[in-house]
């Protein structure tokens, strides 16, 4: 069974501060990695997406890649109450060439920034 | 900016009835995609269509579920006889050339 597991929460953080969200998976051979915010009740938004190791830069987002590690992970700088939110990560773990993109997701990470 | 649009956003349906869950995917995209979210729960795949065809399914999508592209710009997820059990959050999504999927917001059904 191809998994991803992401710590469920909730993780609460001081406005400004850094948050931290991780994210593990099983598939040694995936090759997409993306991180959605979402906000309950609504749909999924991707925020970020990483292919290769090491770090990806996007504003405030900051996604990070260890293959190695099988290892995804997600910072956050200067946190806001509107980043309250589940985030989860997804996985596109088909390396056969023959992907057409499924998503397998973690079951999200509740974070809560407070004022 | 382009987006995925669902309709209806709440369908409410009786045990045993067929419903059809409606999608308009990003203009210029070619791989299409159901996922569910029970309340609480993962969000898991349920298919994929790219060039007209299923492309692959999961085992949540059993001979109850269908997929249409009818006229080049809808796509629809059909339940033929809806379970207590089907009640989810149902989302689509479309992705073009590049790996992202960009989700709609999805059709609440609940299954009374």
């Amino acid at each position: 069974q191809k998994e991803v597991e992401q710590n469920s929460g909730p993780l609460s953080v001081p406005e400004g501060a850094i948050a931290s969200l991780n994210c593990t998976y099983s598939d040694r051979g995936s090759q997409s990695f993306f991180w959605y915010r979402q906000y309950s009740g609504k749909s999924p938004e991707l925020i970020m997406s990483i292919y290769s190791n090491g770090d990806k830069e996007d504003g405030r987002f900051t996604a990070q890649l260890n293959k190695a590690s099988q290892y995804v992970s997600l910072l956050i700088r200067d946190s806001q109450p509107s980043d309250s939110a589940t985030y989860l990560c997804a996985v596109n773990m088909d390396a056969g060439g023959t992907s057409y993109g499924k998503l397998t997701f973690g079951q999200g990470t509740i974070l809560t920034v407070h004022p | 900016e382009p987006e995925v649009t669902q309709t209806p956003s709440h369908q409410v349906t009786q045990m045993g009835q067929e419903v059809i869950l409606r999608c308009v995917p990003i203009s210029n995209h070619l791989y299409f995609y159901w996922y569910r979210q029970i309340l609480g729960q993962k969000v898991e795949f349920l298919v994929s269509f790219y060039n007209n065809e299923i492309s692959e399914k999961s085992e949540i999508f059993d001979d109850q579920f269908s997929v249409e592209r009818p006229d080049g710009s809808n796509f629809t997820l059909k339940i033929r006889s809806t379970k207590l059990e089907d009640s989810a959050m149902y989302f689509c999504a479309s992705r073009g050339t590049l790996a992202e999927q960009y989700f709609g917001p999805g059709t609440r059904l609940t299954v009374t």
